[in-house]
């Protein structure tokens, strides 16, 4: 069966760095374009970043563009979100999901920090 | 970037309802419309693809419909399942954008 499962999480002060990894199993990962997601406490989804299934076309959202940086290494099945200079409202829950429009399975979610 | 308005943001109903939902797009993104479910502290779960596609598995009371700006979902009987908050998702253009959600209670 498909399985996601994102860690990396953490609580992590502002203008420092976290690397989220999204490990993959159950389909062919290096067949699928993958996304993350993110959802502040309380408040909606808002998609942060997408990748091809082969790493050549990656798309950045306008709030993390510069700062963050998706990547994948399809040899280990992982989804990587490399996160620079964190603010207090990069603070989220963070889904990696699978997809190349519509995202039909998601993991189960990262809680990222940003606190003083 | 395409904003996404969904309607409305919280709805009260009760079990056996007809419950619909409305996604705008501030511009035609033909079919390229999804809708998930989410419940509380759960990752979100694709209902609707391609505007009225259901995915694998969800029930048939589910329905999605519309094209270019105008979308619906709709919920033909409501059940104790389906109390959650729905949001609609454009995936035409980067950046992929999401509607505000809405939440469906119990009344």
């Amino acid at each position: 069966q498909v399985q996601l499962v994102e860690s990396g999480g953490g609580v992590v002060q502002p203008g420092r760095s976290l690397r989220l990894s999204c490990a993959a199993s159950g389909f062919a990962f290096n067949s699928f374009a993958m996304h993350w997601v993110r959802q502040a406490p309380g408040k909606g989804l808002e998609w942060v970043a997408g990748l091809s299934y082969d790493g050549s076309n990656e798309y950045h959202g306008d709030s993390v563009k510069g700062r963050f940086t998706i990547s994948r290494d399809n040899s280990k099945n992982t989804l990587y979100l490399q996160m620079n200079s964190l603010r207090v409202e990069d603070t989220a829950v963070y889904y990696c999901a699978r997809g190349s429009r519509e995202t039909d399975y998601w993991g189960q979610g990262t809680l990222v920090t940003v606190a003083p | 970037d395409i904003q996404m308005t969904q309607s409305p943001s919280t709805l009260s109903a009760s079990v056996g309802d007809r419950v619909t939902i409305s996604c705008r797009a501030s511009q035609d993104i033909s079919n390229w419309l999804a809708w998930y479910q989410q419940k509380p502290g759960k990752a979100p779960k694709l209902l609707i693809y391609r505007a009225s596609s259901l995915e694998s598995g969800v029930p048939s009371r589910f329905s999605g419909s519309g094209s270019g700006t105008e979308f619906t979902l709709t919920i033909s009987s409501l059940q104790p399942d389906d109390f959650a908050t729905y949001y609609c998702q454009q995936n035409d253009n980067y950046p992929l954008t999401f509607g505000g959600g809405t939440k469906v209670e119990i009344k």
